[in-house]
Parts: structure tokens; C-alpha cells; sequence
């Protein structure tokens, strides 16, 4: 495996439902971001960790939890969500510290509330 | 706030030249950086600009213009597979990406 990966690409859940979704980074960066990406609108950083600690949560609703159980698995467990929670989720990866932090981009898990 | 406008959609034909627009408007400037989105894939990074200039990379460059809060993306001798967005991202002073809607170019033959 190279890159970042994914799993699952696509996830149908209802509102009662609890789910996980897992990003891994084989690039041996030191930080990562989970971001929502909903048609026609800006990405939104959801969540930043470095070194396995996390630096940043933009008031992101409680119902998204994160876990970085070391610097290349990053996991968004998912519970009690709703309908306008639908949307791409992306993870990313960079190098982390100071200026040019290049993210490098999973494919991306497709979460359809219902 | 922090803004970033792009256009939301533009059209050019096969073999032609586009030039995207980036206006943005943020608290500090550590970059700015071009990313390609083909639907329902990844971004992958495309250019970097930090200083004021053009930097060129093959069929695409990218400008920037520091005091002008503005760059653009140019394309060149398009081709079909160029149908993507196109995002546009400004690390602001807290070394964040602020990120634009997208710009989605169509090509046409």
C-alpha cells in the first residue's frame, strides 16, 4: 500500500447507527487531518493531529469523535449523526511543522446519512 | 474572515489555454496552493507558490501576486483528462489551508 488509504469508500448509515471510519498513512508524515467536502462548498478541517495529539477541532459537532492511535492511523467514529452530515470525508497527511505542508489526499469515504 | 473565491464552473475547448482565478483574502500568508480533483477522487497537489511570480511545471503554471491577494492556474494545450477541480488553498499565519469551493472545468472537444 502506498499513499493514504480509506476505509470504507462508501457508507450508508441511519441516524441511531454508530460507525467508524479509518484513514492510514504509509508516507511517514507526522501529522493528520480528517475534512468534510459537501458539493460546491470550500473543504472543512474538521480535525488536525501531529504527533498524535490533536491540535485543532473547529467546533466540530460532538456526534464526530476522532482517535490517533499513532501517527499513521487516524479513525472519525461516527454516532447519532444527521441527514446534512452526508457528505465526502477526506483524510489527509503532510510532514506537519512550519511553512509548504503539502497534503497528500485518501480517496475519500462517501457517507450517506438517513 | 478568511475568504477564498474562485469561479464556480468554466468551459474550454481541447488544445486551448485556461487561465483560473484565485482571489483570496486570509489572516497571514505561509503559501498558496493549486490542487486537482477529478469526481469522486482525491486532490492531488498540483503547484505551490510563495513568492510573488510565475512558476511553471510542464502544461501548467501558476502566478502569484502577494500584494494583489490573487493567483491563477494556467493550463495549457488541454486535454479531455483535464476535466477536474480545481481548488485553490492559502496557508494562513496559524500554518492552516483555507480552502476555496472549487473551480470545475469542463473541456470540450
Amino acid at each position: 500500500e502506498t499513499g493514504v488509504t480509506q476505509t470504507p469508500r462508501h457508507l450508508v448509515m441511519g441516524m441511531t447507527n454508530k460507525k467508524s471510519l479509518k484513514c492510514e498513512q504509509h508516507l511517514g508524515h507526522n501529522a493528520m487531518y480528517w475534512y468534510k467536502q459537501s458539493a460546491k462548498k470550500p473543504l472543512e478541517l474538521m480535525f488536525v493531529y501531529s504527533l498524535e495529539e490533536r491540535v485543532e477541532n473547529n467546533s466540530v459537532p460532538s456526534r464526530f469523535s476522532p482517535e490517533c492511535p499513532n501517527s499513521s492511523h487516524l479513525f472519525l467514529h461516527l454516532h447519532t449523526l444527521q441527514p446534512e452530515d452526508s457528505a465526502l470525508y477526506l483524510c489527509a497527511s503532510s510532514q506537519g511543522g512550519g511553512d509548504y505542508n503539502e497534503q497528500f489526499f485518501g480517496p475519500g469515504t462517501r457517507l450517506t446519512v438517513l | 474572515g478568511q475568504n477564498i473565491d474562485q469561479p464556480t464552473e468554466m468551459t474550454a475547448t481541447e488544445g486551448a489555454i485556461v487561465q483560473i482565478n484565485c482571489t483570496y483574502q486570509t489572516s497571514g500568508f505561509n503559501g498558496l496552493f493549486w490542487y486537482q480533483q477529478h469526481a469522486g477522487e482525491a486532490p492531488t497537489f498540483l503547484s505551490y507558490n510563495v513568492l510573488d511570480g510565475l512558476e511553471e511545471k510542464g502544461r501548467f503554471s501558476s502566478f502569484l501576486s502577494r500584494s494583489k491577494g490573487y493567483s491563477y492556474l494556467l493550463l495549457k494545450e488541454l486535454q479531455m483528462k483535464d476535466s477536474a477541480s480545481y481548488l485553490c488553498a492559502v496557508m494562513d499565519s496559524n500554518y492552516q489551508l483555507i480552502w476555496g469551493a472549487g473551480t470545475k472545468l469542463i473541456i470540450k472537444p
